[in-house]
């Protein structure tokens, strides 16, 4: 049973152009949302977290739609630098473990 | 630079030795984790220690054992691995296990079994 779904790419986007990213997930009792970005051979990052009323970090909005338990994450004007993996990660209290669920990831590849 | 620092950064061990990795945060977070990440896949709990108290264990084989000496460290314990250890060993913390709570994580120990 997949849990946290994402599309795992590659998305090769040109630098300059907007690239959304989808998440889906399975449980409808999830509490919270996260973007985590990782790069190659780094640890994951929190980007943000993401709320229903949705969120905007500079060029970076999140939302999330409860009803159909799916987030998004936009990602206007790239940059050479967003290029890296993008985890949709879904907190539930009463799961297993300590309730987090990490997605596959989507590989973001910007291309000058 | 990250606020979770894990140390060495790079292991390479033999499928005899034993070895630890270290991990510290002065955050006060009250959580802190084990995650092992395989190339491509996402990280996959290992451990998670709640207030200095394992709280979670996933079932992990006990040639892996955590240690929490205090609020800010927490030790990964390594006798006898297999090479299908060979992987990313990240610690992370937390406020708490709580549900808003995003996570710090360190930047990893790249592990080599050999």
């Amino acid at each position: 049973r997949k849990e946290v779904e994402q599309d795992p790419g590659p998305f090769n986007v040109p630098e300059g152009a907007t690239v959304a990213f989808n998440c889906t997930y399975s449980n409808s009792a999830s509490q919270s949302f996260f973007w985590y970005r990782q790069d190659c051979r780094k640890e994951p990052k929190l980007l943000m977290s993401v709320y229903s009323s949705g969120n905007e970090d500079g060029r970076f909005t999140a939302q999330l739609n409860r009803a159909s338990q799916y987030i998004s994450l936009l990602i206007r004007d790239s940059k050479l630098s967003d290029s890296a993996t993008y985890l949709c990660v879904v907190f539930y209290s009463g799961g297993g473990a300590d309730g987090l669920t990490f997605g596959k990831g989507t590989h973001l590849i910007i291309q000058p | 630079d990250t606020e979770v620092t894990q140390t060495p950064k790079h292991l390479v061990m033999g499928m005899t030795n034993k070895k630890s990795l270290k991990c510290e945060q002065h955050m006060g977070h009250r959580a802190m984790y084990w995650y092992k990440q395989k190339a491509k896949k996402p990280p996959e709990l290992m451990f998670v220690y709640s207030y200095e108290k394992l709280s979670i264990n996933e079932s992990v084989p006990s040639r892996f054992s955590p240690e929490c000496p205090n609020s800010s460290l927490l030790n990964l314990h390594l006798h006898a691995l297999q090479p299908e250890d060979s992987a990313l060993y990240l610690c992370a913390s937390s406020q708490d296990t709580g549900r808003n709570y995003g996570y710090t994580f360190g930047s990893g120990t790249r592990l080599t079994v050999v």
